[in-house]
């Protein structure tokens, strides 16, 4: 059972638009989400996180926002850029105190210019 | 130094060889673990060490076999492997065990087993 959903495998977004990355997760007892972005032959490189006492952190072009009673967070980029292609996996961290991330099948970001 | 180094950055390997995948880290973390990444696939935890000691094994077959010398390095020794055990080995570290803290990841190690 899948409990970090990403249901969309690719999406392609125009130069300078806005990408909106969908998760969704089935364990409500998830507190802490983390987004990853992947370069092929490369392993994932940390992007943004945010905890289950927010619904939106920021950090440069990159935004989160978690809707709890939803389980549902997306990750906007704006403005998106050529170098922004890559895969991007959501992730929690298990409840419990237990250790390693469970990842998102992963939603490949194309950027056309 | 955010850096989380892992070598060969490709193997191949026959089905009898031995061999081991390196992974270091100087960021003084206490969690290192291992990932298996098929293609299209998303990363899944095969080992977990916390503060040098094997903390998870998530059901992973015997012929791959861990070991953590120090809290700087992490191998993977590699015995007898199949065909489908060809994807990309990922290492990664974080602070402190079962704590919400991102996990840096290395580059990777590209395995094909023939």
């Amino acid at each position: 059972d899948q409990q970090v959903k990403q249901n969309s495998p690719s999406l392609s977004v125009q130069e300078g638009r806005i990408s909106i990355l969908n998760c969704d997760y089935t364990n409500s007892m998830f507190d802490y989400f983390l987004w990853y972005k992947k370069y092929p032959a490369e392993g994932p490189t940390f992007l943004i996180s945010i905890s289950s006492i927010k619904d939106k952190n920021e950090d440069g072009r990159f935004t989160v926002f978690l809707n709890k009673s939803a389980k549902h967070l997306s990750l906007h980029i704006v403005p998106s850029q050529p170098g922004d292609s890559a895969v991007y996996f959501c992730a929690a961290p298990p409840v419990g105190g237990a250790d390693g991330l469970t990842f998102g099948k992963g939603t490949h970001l194309i950027i056309q210019p | 130094d955010t850096e989380v180094t892992q070598t060969p950055k490709h193997l191949v390997m026959g089905m009898t060889n031995k061999k081991s995948l390196k992974c270091e880290q100087h960021m003084g973390h206490r969690a290192m673990y291992w990932y298996k990444q098929k293609a299209k696939k998303p990363p899944e935890l095969m080992f977990v060490y916390s503060y040098e000691k094997l903390s998870i094994n998530e059901s992973v077959p015997s012929r791959f076999s861990p070991e953590c010398p120090n809290s700087s390095l992490l191998n993977l020794h590699l015995h007898a492997l199949q065909p489908e055990d060809s994807a990309l080995y990922l290492c990664a570290s974080s602070e402190r065990s079962g704590d919400n803290t991102e996990a840096f990841f290395g580059q990777g190690t590209r395995l094909t087993v023939v």
